[in-house]
């Protein structure tokens, strides 16, 4: 069965860039499945960051358009997710999920980033 | 994007039926069979219940239903149980060919 584990790292100072990566194992990247984002605030709901095919083709959340990129590696073992100008307002736990057509059905444990001086 | 409207808290008795409520627009929840449910126990990924409206996956209860009517979808649990105490999520593809949330909804049983 698919398993996801995401990492990077847990601090993020205000105005860089987070990157963070989700292993994929026990499952193909390229069976016809995108790989997405989620994430979800202290407290608060989850939000769609966005989705991407094994191809590079990707789907983002128009509210963060201008700064998330994703990408998959060559490998196609790993998917990545970076997060330009970073503030207190992306302080979250973010998950990296396999999404089959329009649905979540897998997911990692997700990996919390704080942003702090 | 707006989030889905969903109710912020759910209360039920153990054995009752409860429903939850979706609320989108023509242009999310009703313009499209791409509805999904999540279930997020405290500190936990979400744990997907129901997809593409009605489809309940391999392992989640029959407890659990799903159904659409306009621009609402609702998530059905019948016989609660404790273990059902939760935060339940909607979610819906979109017009824009992006996806959305709801605003969560909290489940007690009572």
């Amino acid at each position: 069965q698919v398993q996801l584990q995401e990492s990077g790292p847990g601090l993020v100072r205000p105005s860089e860039t987070l990157s963070l990566t989700c292993a994929v194992s026990g499952f193909s990247m390229t069976s016809g499945f995108f790989w997405g984002w989620v994430r979800q605030s202290p407290g608060k709901g989850l939000e769609w960051l966005g989705h991407i095919y094994h191809t590079g083709s990707a789907h983002y959340n128009p509210s963060l358009k201008s700064r998330v990129t994703m990408s998959v590696d060559t490998s196609k073992t790993h998917f990545s997710l970076k997060l330009t100008s970073m503030t207190a307002a992306d302080a979250a736990v973010y998950y990296c999920a396999r999404v089959d057509v329009r649905t979540f059905d897998a997911w990692g444990q997700g990996t919390l980033v704080t942003v702090s001086t | 994007q707006s989030a889905l409207t969903q109710p912020a808290s759910v209360s039920g008795s153990p054995g009752q039926s409860i429903t939850i409520s979706c609320t989108g627009t023509s242009s999310d929840v009703g313009g499209y069979n791409y509805v999904s449910w999540y279930q997020q126990h405290s500190g936990k990924a979400p744990k997907l219940m129901i997809s593409d409206v009605t489809n309940r996956p391999s392992g989640v209860s029959p407890r659990f239903s799903g159904s659409k009517s306009g621009n609402t979808a609702s998530l059905t649990i019948s016989g609660l149980q404790a273990d059902d105490e939760a935060d339940y999520y909607c979610s819906s593809e979109t017009s824009s060919s992006t996806l959305v949330f709801g605003t969560g909804t909290k489940v007690t049983v009572l």
